[in-house]
């Protein structure tokens, strides 16, 4: 069973807020990953990590930004939220070095701006 | 919010069929693909995973077939049943090093009792 945590689950905001989705695992990943998925539609890559400090946008351009403090924490914040990005986040994770790559992902969290 | 991208490709199939979900890799490079699957409101989870020294491993119900010549996976579901329902991705990795695993477009399927 995977042990990444995705904070919050849902989240109704309007325009112009600055949020920030939190992301912890227990596993001691070093590689750490942000995707956006709208529902029915694939799965893009927006941020990724490999490992303290080390941050790295992804294939999908977005207005959000990411930090990696620890290793066990990988928040996504948008500093003014508007309607384009209501979307489901997905936080994910896997080993570096000898690992198979296998992504561990957390339950998502669901974004809605009004 | 406006959606980016294509909508999904669909496969419907009736309870007790088996199923066959197709899926095109681009990296000749890639030692290791896993199949996934996303469930309506979660993550997408572990299924069953295959190195590129093999062509065919079997799970409990699920079969990955891997074609390099053509860099073609797929996955084949046996007895398929209602829970079975949902979105099946598959993933291409390169082991060892910094790759960051590419996901396929993924398929929905849809099992009607």
């Amino acid at each position: 069973e995977a042990d990444i945590y995705q904070t919050p689950r849902y989240l109704v905001i309007g325009t112009g807020k600055k949020i920030t989705l939190e992301c912890s695992q227990t596993m001691g990943h070093d590689k750490m990953y942000w995707y956006q998925q709208d529902p029915g539609m694939e799965l893009h890559l927006i941020h990724y990590s490999y490992g303290v400090n080390s941050t790295e946008k992804g294939d999908l351009s977005s207005e959000s930004t990411v930090s990696r403090i620890r290793t066990e924490h990988f928040p996504l914040t948008l500093e003014s939220a508007r309607p384009s990005h209501t979307s489901q986040y997905l936080c994910a994770s896997s080993e570096f070095g000898t690992g198979t790559g296998e992504l561990f992902f957390g339950e998502g969290s669901r974004l809605t701006v009004l | 919010g406006e959606s980016v991208g294509l909508h999904l490709p669909t496969l419907s199939v009736q309870e007790g069929d088996n199923s066959i979900i197709n899926c095109a890799y681009s990296n000749s490079a890639s030692d290791y693909f896993i199949w996934y699957k996303q469930e309506s409101g979660k993550g997408p989870q572990f299924i069953i995973d295959i190195r590129s020294n093999m062509d065919k491993r079997q799970g409990q119900r699920v079969t990955v077939l891997l074609n390099k010549t053509v860099k073609h996976l797929s996955l084949q579901i046996a007895a398929t049943q209602p829970g079975d329902s949902a979105v099946y991705f598959c993933a291409e990795n390169i082991r060892g090093g910094s790759y960051i695993p590419t996901f396929g477009r993924g398929t929905s399927l849809i099992v009607h009792p």
